[in-house]
């Protein structure tokens, strides 16, 4: 099955980009991944589904400073113009049939 | 708007049973695959299990199979799961989640506290 690597940890100044990183397992090099948002003491939202290719569709209600892009293995979010709402953890998921996995996620901190 | 509550979570003894539902609304459940996903105090994302729209197709993590059984009532727009032989590390808050798939993005109910303990 699939294995999603993410850092455990980025931070940028409030205003500025972070671009997360969500490493595929090679042989699964082109699959498609979900991006989640999980704000403190909050349940999980999906920001994003996002294609090998690069093109990626946001969930309902989610603001267009979330963004996607892909490049081989790597899937990335990239937020633009941080906010403070923003500071959150953000999780990749993928799956293969029904067996569904996740990243370990990436804890972001706005500075 | 899609809504997603999950209900029956609790306090619960080691070895003990429960059942959690999960009532949907804003979409063809009918028509959607769904799953449960669990998040241990401090702790990531870990998906549980997953079944068809149809209730044919499930399947589990290795963590649970055996143990943990996902069913659904389309008739009344319900996920239900099924947890017995409960142990200490399934200690979790749940989280019932209409899948992303390749047509469509996905959502999240807010989650229901399962404690395992003596």
């Amino acid at each position: 099955q699939p294995v999603l690597t993410q850092s455990s940890s980025a931070s940028a100044s409030l205003g500025s980009s972070v671009k997360l990183t969500c490493t595929l397992s090679s042989r699964h090099r082109g699959y498609i991944i979900a991006w989640h948002q999980q704000q403190p003491g909050k349940a999980p939202r999906n920001l994003m589904k996002l294609e090998g290719s690069g093109s990626y569709n946001r969930g309902s209600g989610v603001p267009d400073r979330f963004s996607g892009s892909s490049s081989g293995a790597d899937r990335y979010l990239t937020i633009s113009n941080l906010q403070s709402e923003d500071e959150a953890d953000y999780y990749c998921e993928t799956w293969d049939s029904n067996t569904r996995v996740f990243g370990g996620g990436t804890k972001v901190t706005v500075l | 708007e899609v809504q997603l509550l999950e209900s029956g979570g609790g306090l619960v003894q080691p070895g003990g049973s429960l059942r959690l539902s999960c009532a949907a609304s804003g979409f063809t459940f009918s028509s959607c695959a769904m799953s449960w996903v669990r998040q241990a105090p401090g702790k990531g994302l870990e998906w549980v299990s997953t079944i068809g729209g149809g209730g044919d197709a499930t399947d589990y993590a290795d963590s649970v199979k055996g143990r943990f059984t996902i069913s659904r009532d389309n008739s009344k727009n319900t996920l239900y799961l099924q947890m017995n032989s409960l142990r200490a590390e399934d200690t979790a808050v749940y989280y019932c989640a209409k899948i992303v798939t390749a047509d469509d993005t996905g959502y999240w109910g807010q989650g229901t506290l399962v404690t395992v303990s003596s």
